[in-house]
């Protein structure tokens, strides 16, 4: 089973417009990670935020961590056609295995 | 910095045949990973190596899978017999400190007729 598990499924906006998607997870964790596919690649790391940590930023990207709700959440301000891609959080629990959620396909059109 | 490597691309096999597929992780990182990733879905773990033991291989299935990574470098993981579900891309990663920021291979696409 899947420890995290993104929202929406699918996004589409404009360019220039934001993303906003969403990570819930289930038991408590060590730290939660962002990654970017896009089609036919590998996974890129984009961001990783500490279980005492509520914020954190990088470029365009803002996540957000509320350990309490147990959920996290990835913006993508002033979105490109080029941030066109899935979007996978993964948790890092007790022990050394990330888990993967299922993923955020999000389609910006220019 | 050169990335993770893998091979073939991509493979197609009918079932019950056998296949094996290479990665050679980054310079330095001790901790390699198999992904296998079913279209429409998140990555899932097949196998976690540190150096060249086995840390966590708990949703690798045994009786067709198997992996190996001699000399804690590459490694090559082995399907044998597949079946079609077994249809995925599979991804290698490599860590230099484990659970942190995992860098990706860019997978190989394994369709089983």
């Amino acid at each position: 089973s899947q420890q995290g598990e993104e929202d929406p499924q699918a996004l589409s906006i404009q360019e220039g417009e934001n993303a906003t998607m969403n990570c819930s997870y289930k038991t408590s964790i060590n730290n939660l990670q962002w990654y970017r596919q896009n089609s036919g690649r590998g996974l890129v790391h984009l961001i990783l935020i500490r279980s005492n940590e509520r914020e954190k930023h990088s470029g365009r990207l803002r996540v957000t961590l509320d350990t309490s709700k147990k959920s996290s959440s990835l913006l993508i301000t002033a979105s490109r056609a080029a941030d066109t891609a899935s979007y996978f959080c993964a948790t890092k629990a007790a022990g050394n295995k990330l888990t993967f959620g299922g993923g955020t396909r999000v389609l910006v059109k220019p | 910095e050169a990335g993770v490597a893998q091979s073939p691309r991509y493979k197609i096999i009918e079932k019950r045949q056998s296949v094996a597929f290479w990665c050679n992780p980054i310079s330095g990182h001790a901790t390699l990973y198999w992904y296998q990733q079913i279209l429409g879905q998140g990555p899932k773990l097949l196998i976690q190596f540190q150096n060249n033991g086995v840390v966590d291989d708990s949703q690798l299935p045994k009786d067709r899978f198997s992996a190996e990574r001699l000399k804690g470098v590459d490694s090559t993981l082995k399907i044998q017999p597949a079946k079609l579900e077994d249809s995925a891309v599979y991804l290698c990663a490599s860590s230099l400190v484990t659970g942190y920021e995992q860098y990706f291979g860019p997978g190989t696409r394994l369709t089983v007729t």
